[in-house]
């Protein structure tokens, strides 16, 4: 199976900071990544699939980059509804592994 | 629009089976490329997926769970059902249906639904 390792795994920030979050899988699997935003209680939200691409509806204040083997979720103005677990999960094969996840506070 | 509704016992006692049943609307199972699959999550923990299957019956387990699942389809009810043999209560956790397109992320989630294993 491929790892897929967040960091950190607790972040806090204040309302209006730019946050970058990191994934790293264990090998290479090109720009085969999806990032999910998920609040307590909740179904997970896709934010970005294919390393880059923003979901449909989703907010432009996030983005991602990367590819091979390091990834970055990038939120560049922090609103109160941001503050949530972000997942990243790898589909470039099975199984479609996800990461630890990063869970970003309030500071 | 796509929504997906899981089914199912919120409680199963230790070595019993769970049957999940995911129904769901929007879409055709038998649309080329079309997927549906479950994702699980115990209490405080991070994802985990579990299962897939697609429009032309192709099947893909977590290797971890393989010996104990069955994921099956049943396209005229728009149904999408989910095994799990011997439940141990490390298989607490919520279960999620989940829709996929081939080469594609997780793009639509249903609701969840809790699942409890406990004598």
């Amino acid at each position: 199976d491929i790892q897929m390792t967040h960091s950190p795994s607790t972040l806090s920030a204040s309302v209006g900071d730019r946050v970058t979050i990191t994934c790293r899988a264990s090998q290479s699997i090109s720009s085969w990544l999806a990032w999910y935003q998920q609040k307590p209680g909740k179904a997970p939200k896709l934010l970005i699939y294919k390393a880059s691409n923003l979901e449909s509806g989703v907010s432009s204040r996030f983005s991602g980059s990367g590819s091979g083997t390091e990834f970055t979720l990038t939120i560049s103005s922090l609103q109160p509804d941001d503050f949530a677990t972000y997942y990243c999960q790898q589909y470039n094969s099975y199984p479609y592994t996800f990461g630890q996840g990063t869970k970003l506070e309030i500071k | 629009q796509i929504t997906l509704k899981e089914s199912g016992p919120t409680l199963v006692r230790p070595t019993q089976t769970l049957t999940l049943t995911c129904t769901f609307s929007g879409f055709s199972l038998s649309t080329s490329g079309v997927g549906v699959g479950w994702i699980r999550q115990p209490p405080g923990k991070a994802l985990e997926w579990v299962a897939l299957i697609y429009w032309d019956d192709d099947k893909r387990y977590s290797p971890s769970l393989k010996s104990r699942l069955t994921i099956t389809k049943d396209t005229s009810k728009n149904q999408v059902v989910l095994t799990m043999t011997n439940m141990d209560p490390v298989d607490t956790a919520t279960y999620y249906c989940i829709h996929i397109y081939t080469f594609g992320p997780t793009d639509v989630w249903g609701k969840g639904t809790t699942v409890t294993v406990s004598s």
